[in-house]
């Protein structure tokens, strides 16, 4: 079983549209948990981290669920620039356990 | 620029050299990890330093790879006899001990022929 399951997408969004992604882990000695946003060819770049109490950013919200192990990333708004890949991260020691990513683009 | 910075940012080498790649992670970080990625997948983890000390190793981790970080700053992924499978794009990222939030490099894609 992989460490932590993502649904690969693609999810193809107007422009204003509202987008959740969902991210499950499998060890529940999980300690930390994160988002993060990777463009075409470049490297990822943190978007968020996700605390158990939830977290709002702007347009976006990561949410975590401990009983159930998943986390989740909500995108209100959508803007044309949010076109990306959205990394889902869990730390368990010191080892960071990555999704495959899930594509989001955004269309006018 | 006080980010984290990999070299060089592309290699194509023949099957069977040796290439070594280079990161230097933000000066305060004492955490470095570096990853490999192919196309659809996310990083996987390959090794992780503390300081000097290379504490963790995947099981990706042939013999055929080494890395290093001597002096506790900057470190370098070797591979020895590449293959054509070992063409990727190597991350490296550095972190704090504060927030286990991880800065990464532009990354080395390597390409195998």
């Amino acid at each position: 079983r992989k460490e932590v399951e993502q649904d690969p997408g693609p999810f193809n969004v107007p422009e204003g549209a509202t987008v959740a992604f969902n991210c499950t882990y499998s060890n529940s000695a999980s300690q930390s948990f994160f988002w993060y946003r990777q463009d075409c060819r470049k490297e990822p770049k943190l978007l968020m981290s996700v605390y158990s109490s939830g977290n709002e950013d702007g347009r976006f919200t990561a949410q975590l669920n401990r009983a159930s192990q998943y986390i989740s990333l909500l995108i209100r708004d959508s803007k044309l620039s949010d076109s990306a890949t959205y990394l889902c991260v869990v730390n368990t020691g010191n080892q960071f356990y990555f999704g495959t990513g899930t594509s989001l683009t955004v269309i006018p | 620029d006080t980010g984290v910075s990999q070299d060089p940012r592309h290699k194509i080498t023949k099957r069977g050299q040796n290439v070594t790649f280079r990161c230097d992670p933000i000066s305060e970080h004492n955490r470095l990890y570096w990853y490999r990625q192919t196309l659809g997948q996310g990083p996987e983890f390959l090794t992780y330093f503390q300081n000097e000390a290379q504490l963790e190793k995947s099981r990706l981790l042939s013999d055929r790879f080494s890395a290093e970080r001597p002096k506790g700053s900057f470190s370098t992924l070797e591979i020895q006899r590449t293959e054509q499978g070992d063409s990727a794009m190597y991350l490296c990222a550095s972190l704090s001990g504060s927030y286990n939030e991880q800065f990464f490099g532009p990354g080395t894609r390597l390409t195998v022929l």
